[in-house]
Formats: structure tokens, sequence, C-alpha cells
């Protein structure tokens, strides 16, 4: 089966870096979207890398291992209005997007 | 402004009753997708269109019906078949001709089933 493997929940400081890790195991890669999602609202695209290494955009960098299976969103100097859900979706050999459940990222003051 | 646009953002139903979810873009995107998003879950697909008058189930397509009679246009009708429809439906669009398939998401409708 396909499987994406995401923190239920991380609370992280304002002004502090966070690292949000996303693990996948489906049938084919062909890329890997980082979107954002505020309460009751809907997903925005922040990233997608398809081959290894860090693509950084802003406070935001996204990493990508294909061999492990691994990717993570790094996001840096945490402002209130980065508390969101963060989705890591997987394009897989069908070039269909499978979706992990989101990671809740609590910011306090 | 270009965009994508669902009404409306709040549906309460009786349940047994059928009810259709209107989802409308104006980036002459080619492909069209329909999402259910249950608390703690990831998205689920239920219906995709690459093209007007074609359609193709997703994992979650029972109790669910579409159509495709304009590239503008994808409404999802929830049907008294479905046993659990209260959830959160986001209807998202493709641009042709893209190396990758980011998706461009509506501001999604709550149904709520009473």
């Amino acid at each position: 089966g396909q499987n994406i493997d995401q923190p239920t929940e991380m609370t992280a400081t304002e002004g502090a870096i966070v690292q949000i890790n996303c693990t996948y195991q489906t049938s084919g890669f062909n890329g890997l979207f980082w979107y954002q999602q505020h309460a009751g609202e809907a997903p925005t695209f922040l990233s997608y890398n398809v081959l290894d290494g860090l693509e950084e955009k802003g406070r935001f960098s996204s990493f990508l291992s294909r061999s492990k299976g691994y990717s993570y969103l790094l996001l840096k100097e945490l402002q209130m209005k980065d508390s969101a859900s963060y989705l890591c979706a997987v394009v897989d050999s069908n070039y269909q997007l499978i979706w992990g459940a989101g990671t809740k990222l609590i910011i306090k003051p | 402004d270009g965009g994508i646009t669902q009404s409306p953002k709040y549906l309460f139903r009786k349940e047994g009753q059928n009810v259709t979810l209107s989802c409308e873009q104006n980036l002459n995107h080619d492909a069209m997708y329909w999402y259910r998003q249950d608390p703690g879950q990831g998205l689920r697909l239920i219906y995709y269109s690459q093209i007007v008058n074609d359609f193709q189930k997703g994992d979650i397509a029972e109790g669910y019906s579409v159509s495709r009679e304009k590239k503008e246009s994808f409404p999802l009708t929830v049907t008294s078949a479905q046993k659990n429809p209260t959830a959160f439906y986001l209807c998202a669009s493709t641009p042709p001709g893209t190396s990758y398939y980011e998706q461009f998401f509506g501001p999604g409708t709550r149904l709520t089933v009473l």
C-alpha cells in the first residue's frame, strides 16, 4: 500500500526554527509537495521537490532524499501566522497525489 | 481575478437528501479534482476530470457523482447513498502543460448532514 507519515502535531516558539518531517512509501515517485493549510481554509502551495537536495524560498526550505523516502520542511523565524497544518503529498507513478494527514503546527509567543 | 470558487461555504442538509456542491474556475485549467477532508486525515480523492465530458473515480467515489459539461465547471453531487457525508469538500484544478502537478484549491465547502 501507499503510505505517507507525518507527525500529528508540533509546537514551537515565535522566532525559532522548526523542522517538519515526512516519510513516504509509494508506488513510484514523481515529486513531493508541501502545502500550508490554515484552519477551515484551502491548502496553499509552498514547495515542490523532485530532485534530491534543499530548495530554499524565503523563510521556508524543503529537503528531499529519494533514496530514504524522506523529506522535511524547515520554517525559520517563526511568526504567529505560521500556525497552520502542513501537508506533505507525493506524486506517484500514475501521477496521482497521495496526501499525508498533515502536521498541525502550534506557535507560542 | 482568476481563481476557483466553491459555493456555498457552509451547507446543511437533512439525511437522505441529495446535495450538489458547486466548483467553478476561470483559470483555463484542464484538470479538476474533488477531495474530501475529515479531521486528522489527509485529502482523499473522490473524482477527477482531465478533459470535458470525461471523469474518473478516485479512491472514495461511492455515494458521489460528478459531471464535466464545461471546462470551467465540475459540480459534485453527494447522494443519499453516501453513508457519512459530513466533511470538508475541496475542489482543485491543475494548469495545462506543466511539468509537475501543482494543484490550485478553491475555498472549500463544509457540508453538515443533520
